[in-house]
């Protein structure tokens, strides 16, 4: 079935280094990518997304990167800031149009 | 302002009950979504709505039910309530097209099943 693998599960960087998160999607239809940010207690945010039509996308210190061929895509945060560390998810279009997420990545910064 | 909101946030039903959560918007929404968060599992989707009257399953739909009889809600009801259904409920929405547009998430309810 259709399925959104992220890695790695947890990262740690530290403050002012740079984190990158990895997806890959099964489903070549997939055609649209966000990435939601969830702080502790609170529901998803939409940080960035990306639609198939572009390879990458950049807002501040946030860029996100699309290979359509490999089926994968990343986000990239430079610069970290403590106000980064939270949990991270990927997520895909399914043909139905349904979004399937990613497992979530738990990203710490260590002062 | 807009928002979206779940009640109640925290809830302790026990084993075969019947347990309904809401879910309103006010964003004038057309979709709407309902997700169970699990350590490792990440979001998964239970029950999705694209308007009025319009229902559809999720991956993880078995036991849970929902209904749209207007724009603003989504209730999501536990037929009888198992300990397997204990998680962190959510729900969202979103306007365009299906599940390519920008989805805003409600704070959550977590659901006890003793």
């Amino acid at each position: 079935g259709e399925n959104v693998e992220q890695h790695p599960s947890t990262l740690s960087v530290q403050e002012g280094d740079s984190a990158v998160i990895k997806c890959t999607y099964s489903d070549s239809a997939s055609n649209y990518f966000p990435w939601y940010k969830q702080e502790l207690g609170k529901g998803p945010q939409l940080i960035i997304d990306i639609r198939s039509n572009v390879g990458e996308k950049k807002d501040q210190r946030i860029a996100v990167t699309l290979n359509k061929t490999a089926k994968h895509f990343s986000l990239h945060i430079t610069e970290t800031q403590p106000e980064d560390s939270a949990v991270y998810f990927c997520a895909a279009t399914s043909r139905a149009s349904k979004i399937i997420f990613g497992s979530g990545t738990r990203l710490s910064i260590r002062p | 302002d807009a928002e979206i909101t779940q009640s109640p946030r925290h809830k302790i039903t026990e084993t075969g009950r019947q347990v309904t959560l809401a879910c309103h918007q006010t964003w004038n929404h057309n979709n709407m979504f309902w997700y169970r968060q699990d350590l490792g599992h990440g979001l998964r989707l239970i029950h999705y709505s694209y308007g009025v009257q319009d229902t559809n399953k999720g991956e993880v739909s078995d036991g849970y039910s929902v209904s749209r009889s207007n724009t603003e809600d989504l209730p999501l009801t536990l037929e009888s309530a198992a300990s397997s259904q204990t998680s962190v409920y959510f729900c969202a929405s979103s306007d365009g097209t299906g599940g390519r547009s920008e989805q805003y998430f409600g704070p959550g309810t977590r659901l006890t099943v003793t």
